[in-house]
């Protein structure tokens, strides 16, 4: 099973609300990742997270917030979302191994994503 | 600055041609390339590419991973309308856990 699924599949949201993304995989990965593709644009990173702790922000405003509460589990919170901040979020997760395991677990599965629209 | 360029960025062909996506980069520390194809929402997993397992295949699609040239390819034949999508190349770097992604070329298979 290489599922990662994401809730919910649309959003819509003023620029004061505040909402959540949700992501949720049963892999056993440890580490998990927020992507936001543009339109005709690659995915781009926002946020890893390797063994629930924050490992990389790809300097990413502080108006997305992620959260990863356990190891299955990831969340971004949005608050005073801007208009350019509307666009496909991605979750992604990987297995997390030591360079010492010799394997390499480059292969990221994706979610469905949230298609995200702020007014 | 790590960087990945796909080519062409756009391909229309008829059912039953056959196709190639090219795939470069320029790394400090490469360590695998992946191929994912996107269609309308999440990019799917196709092939992992290292040092140790240069040339996949599955079905249709096979695709070869060239050290020297520091480039891969991704080849379709007898191509089908479910083929159309936007296919992303990817390397991962040694050190670091994420991928860096190129910018997708849009593949269009006309009956």
């Amino acid at each position: 099973d290489t599922e990662v699924t994401q809730t919910p599949k649309h959003l819509v949201m003023g620029m004061t609300n505040k909402k959540s993304l949700k992501c949720e995989q049963h892999m056993g990965h440890r580490a998990m990742y927020w992507y936001k593709q543009k339109a005709k644009k690659p995915p781009e990173l926002m946020f890893v997270y390797s063994y629930e702790k924050l490992s990389i922000n790809e300097s990413v405003p502080s108006r997305f917030s992620p959260e990863c509460p356990n190891s299955s589990l990831l969340n971004l919170h949005l608050h005073a979302l801007q208009p350019e901040d509307s666009a496909l979020y991605l979750c992604a997760s990987s297995q997390f191994l030591t360079p010492s395991s010799g394997r390499i677990t480059d292969t990221q599965y994706f979610g469905p994503g949230t298609r995200l629209t702020v007014l | 600055e790590d960087k990945v360029v796909q080519s062409p960025l756009s391909l229309v062909v008829h059912e039953g041609d056959t196709v190639t996506l090219n795939c470069s980069y320029e790394v400090t520390n490469f360590r695998s390339l992946l191929w994912y194809k996107q269609e309308k929402k999440a990019p799917t997993f196709l092939f992992m590419l290292t040092s140790s397992g240069i040339e996949k295949k599955s079905g249709r699609l096979s695709s070869i991973l060239d050290k020297k040239e520091l480039s891969s390819i991704l080849n379709i034949t007898a191509t089908q309308t479910g083929d159309s999508a936007i296919y992303l190349c990817a390397v991962g770097i040694q050190g670091a856990q994420k991928l860096v992604f190129g910018q997708g070329t849009r593949l269009t298979i006309n009956p």
